[in-house]
């Protein structure tokens, strides 16, 4: 299985920070990485697609980059509804697998 | 605009066998290119896929449930369910369907989510 590590695993920031966070796969996985946010009771929602490309309806404030092994979802103003549970996936090969989450809290 | 909702009970006994379906609204389960999925998030811990369903029937399972887990598709009323058999207190999860496109895996939409507990 493709093991998927997100670090830091919490932060806290304030409101208008620029956050920058990391997902990690053990191995090659391309582009094929998904970005999610999850809030509390609610069912997580698709963010980032194919490493880079931002889900229509998904603010521009976020953004995603990286390939291979390496992958990093920015956040380049945090807003009040941003703090959440962000969790990366990898859609390279099954069994499909998440990182641990990275929560995002108030500074 | 394709809505998905779980639906099952919420207390399960251990050893017994969790059911759950997953109803779709807004789109066909019998459509090409969608995979119909299942993932959980057991209490304070990530997302767990668990498999899915092509409308042909084909199935993918996540070996670490695999001998345990069924995933079926009733096209006729557009709903697909999963079957978790012999659970213990590991099992107690919020569980999710969601739709992910065959050529990318990547899941959208996702429904609200239904809690299982296994307890006596």
């Amino acid at each position: 299985d493709i093991q998927m590590t997100q670090s830091p695993s919490s932060l806290s920031a304030s409101v208008g920070d620029r956050v920058s966070f990391t997902c990690r796969a053990s191995q090659n996985i391309f582009t094929n990485l998904n970005w999610y946010q999850k809030k509390p009771g609610k069912a997580p929602s698709l963010l980032i697609h194919a490493a880079s490309s931002l889900q229509s309806g998904v603010p521009s404030r976020f953004s995603g980059s990286g390939s291979g092994t390496d992958f990093t979802l920015t956040i380049s103003s945090l807003q009040p509804e941003d703090f959440a549970t962000y969790y990366c996936q990898q859609s390279y090969t099954t069994p499909l697998t998440f990182g641990g989450g990275t929560k995002v809290e108030i500074k | 605009q394709v809505q998905l909702q779980e639906s099952g009970p919420g207390l399960v006994k251990p050893s017994q066998t969790l059911s759950l379906t997953c109803s779709v609204s807004g789109g066909s389960t019998s459509s090409d290119g969608y995979y119909w999925s299942w993932i959980r998030q057991r209490p304070g811990k990530g997302l767990e896929w668990i498999g899915y369903i092509y409308h042909t029937g084909n199935t993918y399972y996540n070996p670490s449930l695999k001998s345990l887990v069924t995933i079926s598709v009733d096209t006729s009323k557009n709903q697909f369910s999963l079957k978790l058999t012999s659970v213990t207190a590991a099992d107690t999860a919020v569980y999710y369907c969601a739709r992910a496109a065959a050529a990318t895996r990547w899941f959208d939409p996702w429904g609200q989510g239904t809690l299982v507990t296994v307890s006596s």
